[in-house]
């Protein structure tokens, strides 16, 4: 079965960091590009970042950028998000999803979806 | 940078046909995707490439996109279809663009 796990979520301090981990299984997860996608309280998704299969390229929405990294450590099935000077606006469901890319379409969507883990960013 | 309009939300009576859109400048020379939300739950891919459902969506699911509109069509519409709807589309200046998601409700 395939199957994304996430965790590392919970209640951080403005200006603080966090870990979020994403354990992949049932596939065969260094062929596929991975990504992050959060949702904050009682609001839509929005994308935060995308790597790709080797790690070699990596994209961030621009609230995010110089802020997050994304990683991955194909050995170990696994993806990342270091989330550092966090603030209030970053409080959300942080959801790992399984990229479908053709780059020659133009064409990146998510066919499979972790259950997601839960940021607080408050005092 | 690249918006996805949405309605907030969505009639539809039991058994009959919704149709939620999702407007964009020329949306139609893009491929669109479209994500099914439970509350509680994790996104679901219904529609993938503006008209493909992933294996398991029942076939009462189909997409079109032309133009400045893509469309999510719910044929027979049941009380298990009630979530909210996403749009998705991949920009060259935005990357992944979401729409603000639409709440369909079954009466």
């Amino acid at each position: 079965e395939v199957q994304l796990v996430e965790s590392g979520g919970g209640l951080v301090q403005p200006g603080g960091s966090l870990r979020l981990s994403c354990a992949a299984s049932g596939f065969t997860f260094s062929s596929y590009w991975m990504s992050w996608v959060r949702q904050a309280p009682g609001k839509g998704l929005e994308w935060v970042a995308n790597i790709k299969q080797d790690g070699s390229e990596k994209y961030y929405v621009d609230s995010v950028k110089g802020r997050f990294t994304i990683s991955r450590d194909n050995a170990k099935n696994s993806l990342y998000l270091q989330m550092n000077s966090l603030r209030a606006e970053d409080t959300a469901v942080y959801y790992c999803a399984r990229v479908i890319v053709v780059v020659e379409m133009h064409d990146y969507y998510m066919d499979v979806w972790g259950k997601g883990t839960t940021v607080t960013v408050s005092s | 940078s690249y918006e996805l309009t949405q309605p907030l939300s969505v009639s539809v009576a039991l058994g009959q046909t919704a149709r939620i859109t999702c407007g964009g400048n020329n949306i139609g020379s893009k491929n669109v995707h479209w994500y099914q939300q439970k509350p509680g739950q994790a996104p679901v891919l219904v529609i993938y490439r503006d008209s493909n459902r992933p294996s398991g969506i029942p076939e009462r699911f189909s997409g079109s996109n032309s133009g400045n509109t893509a469309t999510l069509t719910i044929s027979r519409a049941q009380a298990g279809d009630e979530a909210d709807y996403y749009c998705q589309v991949w920009d060259s200046s935005t990357a992944m663009v979401f729409g603000g998601g639409t709440k369909l409700t079954v009466l």
